[in-house]
C-alpha cells in the first residue's frame, strides 16, 4: 500500500545531541512537510519542499534544518535539541491539483523525547 | 494574522449526532479542512469545503459558510471509536495554497 512511514516511531535524544527524524513516502507526492505537534496541541507547520524548492515558516526556529535528497524522502535534524523541543513530528505529504482539496497525507510520526 | 476557534471538548452518546463549529479568520481563503486524530496516532483527512453548503461523506458531513467564515463538522450515528480530536484546518493566502493552518482541535468524548 502507498503510505508515509517515519522512522523510527520514537527517539530518545540528550539536551544539545544533534537528532535527525527520517521520513518516506511511496505516494510520489510532489510535496512533504514537517510538523511538530505538542500534547494536546494543534500540528504546527515547520516547513515544506515543493519539489526542491524549500518552504520556510517565519516563526520555525533555525536550530530546525530539513532536507529532500529525492522525492521519497525528507529529512528533519535538529542541531541543538532543547527540552522545548519534544514533541511528536508528523511527516505529511499532498499531491497539489488545481481546484482539488489538497488532502494532506500523514505519517505515524516520531516521539521525540529530549533527556 | 490568521486564527481558528473550536470548542476544547464535546461531550456526546454513542448514535446520537454532535456538531463540532469552526470559525476562522484568514486573509484569503482556499478552504476549510477537517481532520480526525486519535491519541497517540497521526491526522486523517476526513473532509474539505471550498464553496459553500453541505459535503457528505458517509456518517460524517462538513458544511461551509464563507460570508459567515464558518464551518462545522457533523458526525451522526456516533460510535465508540469516533473518540478522538478534531481539527479544521484552513488554507488562505497567508498559509500558501499548498499549506494548512490548523485551529486548536476539539477533543470528542463519546459515551455509552
Amino acid at each position: 500500500d502507498a503510505m508515509v512511514i517515519q522512522n523510527p516511531r520514537y527517539q530518545v535524544t540528550q539536551f544539545g545531541k544533534p537528532v535527525t527524524l527520517s521520513c518516506s513516502q511511496t505516494l510520489n507526492h510532489n510535496v512533504m512537510y514537517w510538523y511538530q505537534q505538542k500534547s494536546s496541541q494543534a500540528p504546527k507547520l515547520l516547513f515544506h519542499y515543493y519539489d526542491k524548492d524549500f518552504n520556510n515558516e517565519a516563526d520555525t526556529p533555525d536550530n530546525f534544518q530539513s532536507r529532500r535528497p529525492n522525492t521519497s524522502f525528507c529529512f528533519l535534524d535538529i542541531r541543538s535539541p532543547g527540552l522545548g523541543d519534544a514533541a511528536m513530528y508528523l511527516c505529511a505529504t499532498s499531491l497539489p491539483k488545481t481546484g482539488s482539496d489538497n488532502e494532506q497525507f500523514f505519517g505515524p510520526g516520531t516521539r521525540l523525547t529530549v533527556l | 494574522g490568521q486564527s481558528l476557534e473550536q470548542p476544547s471538548e464535546v461531550t456526546a452518546v454513542e448514535g446520537a449526532i454532535v456538531q463540532i463549529n469552526c470559525t476562522y479568520q484568514t486573509s484569503g481563503f482556499y478552504g476549510l479542512s477537517w481532520y480526525q486524530q486519535h491519541d497517540g496516532g497521526a491526522p486523517t483527512f476526513l473532509s474539505y469545503n471550498a464553496l459553500d453548503g453541505l459535503e457528505e461523506t458517509g456518517r460524517f458531513s462538513s458544511f461551509l459558510s464563507r460570508s459567515d467564515s464558518y464551518g462545522y463538522l457533523l458526525l451522526q450515528e456516533l460510535q465508540m471509536k469516533d473518540s478522538a480530536s478534531y481539527f479544521c484546518a484552513v488554507r488562505g493566502f497567508q498559509t500558501g495554497a499548498n499549506n494548512l493552518f490548523f485551529g486548536t482541535g476539539t477533543r470528542l468524548t463519546v459515551i455509552p
